[in-house]
C-alpha cells in the first residue's frame, strides 16, 4: 500500500500570501496524484488530476506540480474562501487509492 | 449537472448490516467507474472500493474485505455498498463519488455503529 504523507499538518497564512502544500509517496506514483479541497460541511472538491491539470472550474490560482514522489499544491495569493482542508491521493496502479492525511490552511 | 445522492445511512448495532445507495444522473453512468469514500467525524478521508463501469473490479481498502460489498445496476444509474459485520470504527460519513479521478461527489450519508 502506498501511504502518502502531507506537510505541514497546518499551515498559518494571510489572504494575499502564497500557499505552498506537500505531499509525498511512499513509492513512485508517476503523476497519477491528485488534490481535493474540503470545507467544513461539505463535501471534497477535485482541484488537481494527473499532478498539474486543473479541475473544471478550478481558479488559476490553484497548480499542482511534480512527479514520482514528491508534489506541491500551490495557492498563488490566498482568498478567504481557500481557507479549508486540502487532501491528496494517489491513482497509481491498483487501488488501495489512499489519501494523505490532510493539511489544514487556517487564516492567521 | 451532475448529481450524486447517497442515502440509507443509519445507526445500526456492531455485527449489523446496511445498504447504502448512491442515484446518479446528469451522465452516462455506465460510462464511469465509481468509489465509495468515508470519513470518520473530524477525520480524514479514507478511500473504501471502486468499481469499474461495467462492474468489473472490484477494489477494496483492506479493512473492508470480506465485509463490504460494491456493486451497481447500470439500469437504475446507482451505485451500492453493502456493509455487513459492521463495527464501531465504520462509523463514518459514507460519500460516492465518479470517475477514476473522483470529479464529482455526492453529499455522503452517516453511518453510526454503535450499541
Amino acid at each position: 500500500e502506498i501511504v502518502l504523507t502531507q506537510s505541514p499538518a497546518t499551515l498559518s497564512l494571510s489572504p494575499g500570501e502564497r500557499a505552498t502544500l506537500s505531499c509525498r509517496a511512499s513509492q513512485s506514483v508517476s503523476t497519477y496524484l491528485a488534490w481535493f479541497q474540503q470545507k467544513p460541511g461539505q463535501a471534497p472538491r477535485l482541484l488537481i488530476y494527473d499532478a498539474s491539470n486543473r479541475a473544471t472550474g478550478i481558479p488559476a490560482r490553484f497548480s499542482g506540480s511534480g512527479s514520482g514522489t514528491d508534489f506541491t499544491l500551490t495557492i498563488s495569493s490566498l482568498e478567504p474562501e481557500d481557507f479549508a482542508v486540502y487532501y491528496c491521493q494517489h491513482r497509481s496502479n491498483l487501488p488501495p487509492y489512499t489519501f494523505g492525511q490532510g493539511t489544514k490552511l487556517d487564516i492567521k | 449537472e451532475v448529481q450524486l445522492v447517497e442515502s440509507g445511512g443509519g445507526v445500526v448495532q456492531p455485527g449489523g448490516s446496511l445498504r447504502l445507495s448512491c442515484a446518479a444522473s446528469g451522465f452516462m453512468f455506465d460510462d464511469y467507474a465509481m468509489h465509495w469514500v468515508r470519513q470518520a467525524p473530524g477525520k480524514g478521508l479514507e478511500w473504501v472500493s471502486l468499481i469499474h463501469g461495467d462492474g468489473s473490479g472490484p477494489y477494496y481498502v483492506e479493512s473492508v474485505k470480506g465485509r463490504f460489498t460494491i456493486s451497481r445496476d447500470n439500469s437504475k444509474n446507482s451505485l451500492y455498498l453493502q456493509m455487513n459485520s459492521l463495527r464501531t470504527e465504520d462509523t463514518a460519513f459514507y460519500y460516492c463519488a465518479k470517475d477514476y479521478w473522483l470529479g464529482d461527489w455526492g453529499q455522503g450519508t452517516l453511518v453510526i455503529v454503535s450499541s
